[in-house]
This record gives structure tokens, sequence and C-alpha cells, in this order.
């Protein structure tokens, strides 16, 4: 499974957008970009997932450049309930949810 | 809300004892994975459960050990319980498809968390 590099903390102020961006230079043809979320003693939850060039829901986007050794999760108008840990993960199917969390990096939003 | 459910939420244990914590799976999901988190630090992967299977495992030692049921729910049962057992304990519920290639999303539950003294 590809290793994964992501910032340890960053913060933001309200209103503002917010990019993580989380490196995988190793990532394999097969590799899936996924990103969770996790506020304090809850379980982690699924944000958004993509192969290639961009994708989007209604809470964020995923940018993935051509290269696809990173990727970068975009948060649109963050408020405070936004604060929490974002993990960025790599894999495929046959890997059977042995989902491999690195440490995720810190989002504090502040008022 | 995910449709995961755990028990207890919360649990105080002595060294050496065995402990088991039980979860529900979302309704549908075939897959179950558990996972310990120790403060500050991400997930970690302990073993999975597909169609009551062991389906792999990560690198914890057997006094880990599991069970999935014909309804798909699960138990993690840890023996002879140790100060660094203490941690967060998560299961998450799939549908895993093994012919799929996109990475099966998890829905995981609230945790339980284990405290041993």
């Amino acid at each position: 499974l590809a290793k994964t590099t992501q910032p340890i903390s960053m913060d933001s102020y309200e209103g503002q957008e917010v990019n993580i961006t989380c490196s995988h230079n190793n990532i394999a043809t097969n590799d899936y970009i996924t990103w969770y979320q996790q506020f304090p003693s809850q379980g982690p939850r699924f944000i958004i997932q993509g192969y290639k060039t961009k994708v989007t829901n209604e809470v964020a986007s995923l940018f993935i450049p051509a290269d696809r050794k990173s990727s970068t999760l975009s948060l649109p108008r963050v408020s405070l309930s936004d604060t929490a840990v974002y993990y960025c993960l790599v894999g495929w199917g046959s890997t059977l949810g042995r989902l491999y969390f690195g440490r995720g990096t810190q989002l504090t939003v502040w008022p | 809300e995910t449709g995961v459910t755990q028990s207890p939420t919360h649990l105080i244990k002595t060294r050496g004892q065995q402990v088991t914590l039980r979860c529900s799976s979302q309704s549908g999901h075939n897959t179950v994975s558990w996972y310990q988190q120790a403060l500050g630090q991400g997930p970690q992967f302990i073993f999975q459960y597909y169609r009551e299977e062991e389906n792999g495992r990560g690198n914890f030692p057997p006094r880990f050990s599991g069970l999935q049921f014909p309804n798909y729910s699960s138990e993690l049962n840890v023996n002879a319980l140790e100060l660094d057992d203490s941690a967060l304990y998560l299961c998450a519920s799939s549908t895993a498809n093994r012919l799929e290639l996109r990475l099966d999303t998890q829905y995981f539950g609230p945790g339980t968390r284990l405290t041993v003294l």
C-alpha cells in the first residue's frame, strides 16, 4: 500500500477555503484516493474518493493531478464544525477494507 | 449516523483480564473491520471478517481475536489485557465486493473506549 504524507496541522478562519495536500509518490495504477474526517471520540467518516482529475460532492472537492503522486482535498467556506482530523488514504478494492491511516491533518477553524 | 453501533461505550478493565467488544454492522453490509486507535494516532487495522471468515489481519498478537455472526454482527475479544491496550476500538462495516476495484467505503461506529489499569 502506498504511503501517504500530510501536514500534521493546519489553521483557518471561518468562511475561508481550506486545501489539504497529501503526497503519495508510490501510488499504484489501481489505487484510489480516499479522504476521511474524524471528530474527537468518534469514528472516521468518509468524505470523498477519486481516481484522477477532479471529484466534487456536497461537502468537498478532490483534485488529483495527472501523475497522481499527490492529491488536494478542498473544503469550501469552512465553519467551526469542520475542526477535525482529516486522513488521506490510498488503496484499491482488493484490500477489502484494510484501510491504513497515517496520523492525519488536524484542521482547526477559528472564529 | 452510519447505522453501525458498538457496545459498550466505555469500559475499564485491569491488566490480565479479558474483554469482549461488540459491533452491529449497517444493514446489508457483509464485511466488518476492527481498528485500534491510540490517543493522538490514526486508527490501526486489527483484522477484518468477510462473510464470517477472517479475511486479513494487521500486526496484532493472537490474543486479539474475533468473530462474525450470520447476521454480520461481530465481536472483538482481547485476552490478557496489557496497559498498552488502552485505546478507542472502532468497528467499520462495508459491502465488500471482491470484483470491485474501488476501495470500499467503510462506515465506522462511534467506538468503545477501553481503559486498562
